[in-house]
């Protein structure tokens, strides 16, 4: 089976731009999770969805929002890009809202 | 709120020599925990976990990882390194809401492995 699928695997976006990222978890998995990875530091939480309902939130401005499709795909956007929005940006899978997460390769995010 | 601090930024050891990463965490509730490895420019695989029972976990690569309750630890070791094991390793609590989970991360220790 594929993993947890991710893209564009990297990216240059201006600031002030608009910025989707896509995720296709792995086949059977309902819950993806969004994790942003400053240079340098832990990956931290930004979204969790699972059966296209928001079931987590971590500490991003309202510029950050998500959404899960009916296919269990996810797309990230963040708006009004800034400099410090620079990172990886890691989806995660699950086969449910709280078991074992699986992660992509990440997108990585320059903002310049 | 749950934390996880991993203490050392950077731990350097010689091939063959004995690996130890230190993660301490903090949780109002049982933590489930977790270790994972990041290589460069790829994402997170997961080493080990402790979720409940045998506080001596034993995961992939050789690696394994000791729950100790009375410390707040939850140290990953391996007895001998190789070289393929350099990278980037991060400790994580996750708190778990049966409707939900969230894995907190420590700010990670890179591995160096010297000849």
């Amino acid at each position: 089976d594929a993993g947890v699928t991710q893209s564009p695997t990297h990216l240059i976006k201006t600031r002030g731009q608009q910025v989707t990222l896509r995720c296709s978890p792995i086949s059977g998995h309902k819950s993806v999770s969004w994790y942003q990875q400053v240079l340098g530091q832990g990956p931290q939480f930004i979204f969790q969805y699972y059966e296209k309902e928001e079931r987590g939130r971590g500490n991003f401005p309202d510029r950050f929002s998500a959404r899960q499709f009916p296919n269990y795909s996810s797309e990230l956007n963040v708006n009004a890009l800034l400099l410090g929005d620079s990172a990886l940006y890691l989806c995660a899978s699950s086969r449910g809202a709280n078991t074992e997460a699986f992660f992509g390769q990440g997108t990585r995010l320059t903002v310049v | 709120a749950q934390s996880v601090t991993q203490l050392g930024s950077h731990v350097s050891v010689s091939e063959g020599a004995l690996v130890l990463l230190r993660c301490n965490y903090s949780s109002s509730v049982p933590p489930y925990l977790f270790w994972y490895v990041q290589y460069p420019n790829q994402g997170l695989q997961l080493l080990l976990k402790y979720t409940t029972g045998a506080t001596l976990v034993k995961g992939i690569n050789g690696f394994e990882a000791e729950f100790k309750k009375s410390e707040t630890s939850f140290h990953l070791t391996k007895p001998s390194a190789h070289m393929s094991d350099a990278a980037e390793y991060f400790c994580a609590v996750s708190r778990i809401t049966g409707t939900a989970s969230k894995l907190t991360f420590g700010t990670g220790t890179r591995l160096q492995v010297t000849l």
